[in-house]
């Protein structure tokens, strides 16, 4: 079974980074039939997608227009674990962050989503 | 405003059955796959149909899906308590390159 477990600060500065980390548990953030995504969600903005990070013989990264020029989606194989960073944060990047993956055998669905993290931009 | 256009409420009374409809284009659901998603209050979305009409396992019968052209619909039949949640539907967006979903259906069993 499939776990992913989230981790990082809720409360984050103006202009500061946020950075949130992914661990995976039961899968491989280096299997070659999944991507590993960043969801967030608040009341203003729905559910967005931010991101994904995915292994095809070399690491891909993909990122929502919105978000393109101040975030990084990285894997890190020795942890086993996939991170979101997100520069230059303003109140409006104020959101429920989840981390989900996607599977071929389960083609452009969501199925395995982290626990969920309130992040709070905030002075 | 998001990308895909849903009812922002739905509902129906125990035992009934009740469908949320998915507006989109021909850049999103017109040529990409649909999922659906239950929320319950305080956690993640769960995945409800995959592919326009596939179930997960565990998923009972009694929720369905479809799609037609640039619309897609969720049906839940025999309506339980238990179905009171919000829902939304996504699906890969060609233009935008991304991950689009709509805004949520909040379904009320009364």
């Amino acid at each position: 079974q499939v776990q992913l477990q989230q981790s990082g600060p809720g409360l984050v500065r103006p202009s500061q980074t946020l950075s949130l980390t992914c661990v995976i548990s039961g899968d491989s953030v280096s299997s070659n039939s999944v991507s590993w995504n960043w969801v967030r969600q608040s009341p203003s903005r729905g559910l967005e997608w931010l991101g994904r990070t995915y292994y095809r013989s070399k690491w891909y990264a993909n990122y929502a227009l919105s978000v393109r020029s101040r975030i990084a989606i990285n894997p890190d194989t020795s942890k086993n674990q996939f991170s979101l960073q997100l520069n230059s944060v303003t109140p409006e990047d104020t959101a429920v962050y989840y981390c989900a993956r996607v599977s071929m055998s389960v083609p452009r669905a969501l199925n395995y989503w982290g626990q969920g993290t309130l992040v709070t931009v905030s002075s | 405003q998001s990308v895909l256009t849903q009812p922002p409420s739905a509902s129906g009374t125990p035992g009934q059955g009740v469908t949320i409809s998915c507006s989109g284009s021909s850049s999103n659901i017109g040529s990409n796959y649909v999922s659906w998603y239950q929320q319950l209050p305080g956690t993640a979305p769960k995945l409800l149909i995959y592919a326009n009409d596939q179930r997960p396992s565990g998923v009972p019968e009694r929720i369905s899906g479809s799609k037609s052209g640039t619309s897609a619909s969720l049906a839940i039949s025999g309506l339980r308590s238990e179905d009171e949640a919000d829902y939304y539907c996504g699906t890969w967006d060609d233009s935008l390159s991304a991950l689009v979903f709509g805004g949520g259906t909040k379904l009320t069993v009364l």
